[in-house]
């Protein structure tokens, strides 16, 4: 089966620009997670859909992320705007119900 | 709130030497853990959860509810599994909310 696919691989701004990640999960998957990793650190959860819906988006800094996945398939995250902090890698994830979670390559952000 | 610790952040053991990385978690409740592993160049992925108490690649984990441990081992370490593990806890339920621990690089020296 393909993979959960992200875009882009890497990512450089500057601060106080604006950034947006896409990420397609697993065909049929319908639980979806947006994870943050600072470097030296294990993954955060930032936001968790499932389908269209959102289940859990109690760490995400709602002031400056969001997130969609409007067709319960794809999704997006935004940064608006980065802060120097905000530099990580951005890693997707997708699962069936209950069920171990894929990753995909994730997007390695830096903030200039 | 749920907290998962791995001690180290780097093992170093020579090929076939036994391997325990530790990992110790904070949930009270039944808790599902997990270990992820991720070799050089490639996505993280699942390398075993503890329901499913089978070996992978020859490692294994037992989960101590009295010490709330879930210690990965290996009896004779290679070469390729030389790699950063991520010890993992979720509360199951609804959210199956991942919590992982900080990861410790495994490296085995020739």
């Amino acid at each position: 089966e393909a993979g959960v696919a992200q875009s882009p691989r890497y990512k450089i701004i500057e601060k106080r620009q604006s950034v947006a990640f896409w990420c397609n999960p697993i065909s049929g998957h319908a639980t979806l997670y947006w994870y943050q990793q600072i470097l030296g650190q294990g993954p955060k959860l930032l936001i968790q859909f499932q389908n269209n819906g959102v289940v859990d988006d109690s760490q995400l800094p709602k002031d400056r992320f969001s997130a969609e996945r409007l067709k319960g398939v794809d999704s997006t995250l935004k940064i608006q705007p980065a802060k120097l902090e905000d530099s990580a890698v951005y890693l997707c994830a997708s699962s069936l119900l209950g069920q171990p979670q894929h990753f995909g390559d994730g997007t390695r952000l830096s903030i200039l | 709130a749920q907290r998962v610790t791995q001690p180290e952040k780097l093992l170093s053991v020579f090929k076939g030497a036994p391997v325990e990385l530790k990992c110790n978690y904070s949930y009270s409740g039944s808790p599902e853990l997990f270990w992820y592993v991720q070799y050089s160049r490639q996505r993280l992925q699942l390398l075993l959860r503890h329901i499913s108490r089978e070996s992978i690649k020859g490692f294994t984990a037992d989960l101590n509810k009295g010490e709330t441990s879930f210690h990965l081992k290996k009896p004779f370490a290679q070469e390729e599994d030389s790699a950063m593990y991520y010890c993992a806890e979720s509360n199951g339920g609804a959210t199956n909310k991942l919590i992982f621990g900080t990861g410790t690089l495994l490296a085995v020296q020739p």
